[in-house]
């Protein structure tokens, strides 16, 4: 069962930043949040991930609360080879329980 | 830097017939995995291997499903009998370590099952 709850769709225009939160209410505290995303007809790429702390790269920024419960993923100015569904997957730091367990994620749709 | 390398890219068989998917990781990974992703789903882990031995299979459908890495290189993945449910994208991925942050995905393959 993935422990992580995001909205199925949303929209974003090109060239402003895109929001996608995600709901991680369980998480644990040995436990890491990531982004992957999938182009359409390509295998999943990874974004970032973090464990309390904000998170930046060249891809995008990730915020995570202070409780550690939700999280939200950036990309500051969204072109629209962002189009794609990102998956937002809670996974133990070590340890043989370290599989990426994937849920339905979001479609972000670019629009021009 | 090559990527993971997945062939064939389509495949379309009828029920009952037998498939391999052939999987050639990223140069000196040593964790190895395989994925199932029905359509409008995210992928499920299959099986990992690390070099040449298995190291979670759980979710693999042993009855039917079939997957090796003799040399800890390539792999593949079979499905004998296949049905009309494993109609899916099988995806590889690799990682230099099962401990690495970041797995590394093929382009995967499209089963259609008659």
């Amino acid at each position: 069962d993935a422990k992580t709850t995001q909205p199925p769709s949303m929209d974003c225009a090109e060239g402003r930043a895109a929001n996608l939160p995600c709901n991680h209410s369980t998480i644990s505290g040995n436990e890491y949040v990531y982004w992957y995303r999938q182009i359409h007809s390509q295998g999943p790429q990874y974004i970032i991930h973090g464990l309390k702390n904000n998170e930046t790269n060249e891809m995008a920024s990730l915020i995570i609360t202070e409780d550690r419960k939700s999280s939200t993923l950036i990309l500051p100015h969204a072109t629209l080879r962002d189009t794609a569904v990102y998956y937002c997957i809670v996974r133990p730091l070590l340890g043989s329980a370290r599989q990426l367990t994937f849920g339905s994620g979001t479609q972000l749709t670019v629009l021009p | 830097e090559a990527g993971v390398a997945q062939s064939p890219r389509y495949k379309i068989i009828e029920k009952r017939q037998s498939v391999a998917f052939w999987c050639n990781p990223i140069s000196g990974h040593a964790t190895l995995y395989w994925y199932q992703q029905i359509l409008g789903q995210g992928p499920k882990l299959l099986i990992q291997f690390q070099n040449n031995g298995v190291v979670d299979d759980s979710q693999l459908p042993k009855d039917r499903f079939s997957a090796e890495r003799l040399k800890g290189v390539d792999s593949t993945l079979k499905i004998q009998p296949a049905k009309l449910e494993d109609s899916a994208v099988y995806l590889c991925a690799s990682s230099p370590t099962s401990e690495y942050n970041e797995q590394f995905f093929g382009p995967g393959t499209r089963l259609t099952v008659l």
